[in-house]
């Protein structure tokens, strides 16, 4: 079946800009992850939504950084006035349950320029 | 707060040739222990993890790790690899009452030469 998939796999954008990251589960998936991979560094951890509530969003950086999950299932993470610390993969993960085994999408590529 | 350290960045090892790739956490609570594997151009995969019972976990390819409370530590050992095994390895650990958040190490690639 259909892995997680995350759109685009690349995108480049300048200082300052707008950008918008997203994220599709496997399908029945209620539980989903973002996490953020620095060059060499391993995932961090961002975001976890249950259903359509983020259940912990204490790794976010700041409050440039804001994901959605509005009908339970595709997710956005959004950055706002982006900078060129934010140049990374942006990973995200879905579960079937809270707590179960995470599969990781092929993750995007954000570089800041 | 939880931390892992994988005090590896690189090892080389030639094909058949054992090899053990070292995992070290940090944690005031009780954790769920996992390796996790990135191939060339591949998303992250699970290759095993740390639940509870057994301290000795296998993979399905050969590997396997084993969980050493005393030593806070998860060290992932093969004892022959293959040129397929070449990847990024990242240990990672979670708290039992917050399992969805795991906290990863920087990763150890492994490069098998023929």
């Amino acid at each position: 079946g259909a892995g997680v998939s995350q759109t685009p796999s690349n995108k480049v954008t300048e200082k300052g800009k707008y950008v918008e990251l997203r994220c599709d589960p496997i399908s029945g998936h209620t539980a989903l992850y973002w996490y953020r991979q620095s060059l060499g560094q391993g995932p961090e951890f961002l975001i976890y939504f249950q259903g359509t509530g983020a259940a912990d969003d204490s790794g976010l950086p700041n409050d440039r950084f804001f994901a959605v999950r509005p009908e339970g299932s595709v997710s956005t993470l959004k950055i706002q006035r982006t900078e060129r610390g934010d140049s990374a993969v942006y990973l995200c993960a879905s579960s079937l349950i809270w707590g179960d085994e995470q599969y990781f999408g092929p993750g995007t590529r954000l570089t800041v320029t | 707060a939880q931390s892992v350290t994988q005090l590896d960045s690189q090892v080389p090892v030639f094909e058949e040739a054992p090899v053990e790739l070292r995992c070290n956490y940090s944690s005031s609570v009780s954790v769920y222990l996992f390796w996790y594997v990135q191939y060339p151009n591949q998303g992250l995969q699970l290759l095993l993890k740390y639940l509870s019972g057994s301290t000795l976990v296998e993979s399905i390819n050969g590997f396997e790790a084993e969980f050493n409370k005393s030593q806070t530590s998860f060290h992932l050992r093969k004892p022959s690899v293959h040129i397929s095994d070449t990847a990024e390895y990242f240990c990672a650990v979670s708290e039992m009452d917050s399992s969805y958040k795991l906290i990863f190490g920087s990763g150890t690639r492994l490069l098998v030469r023929p």
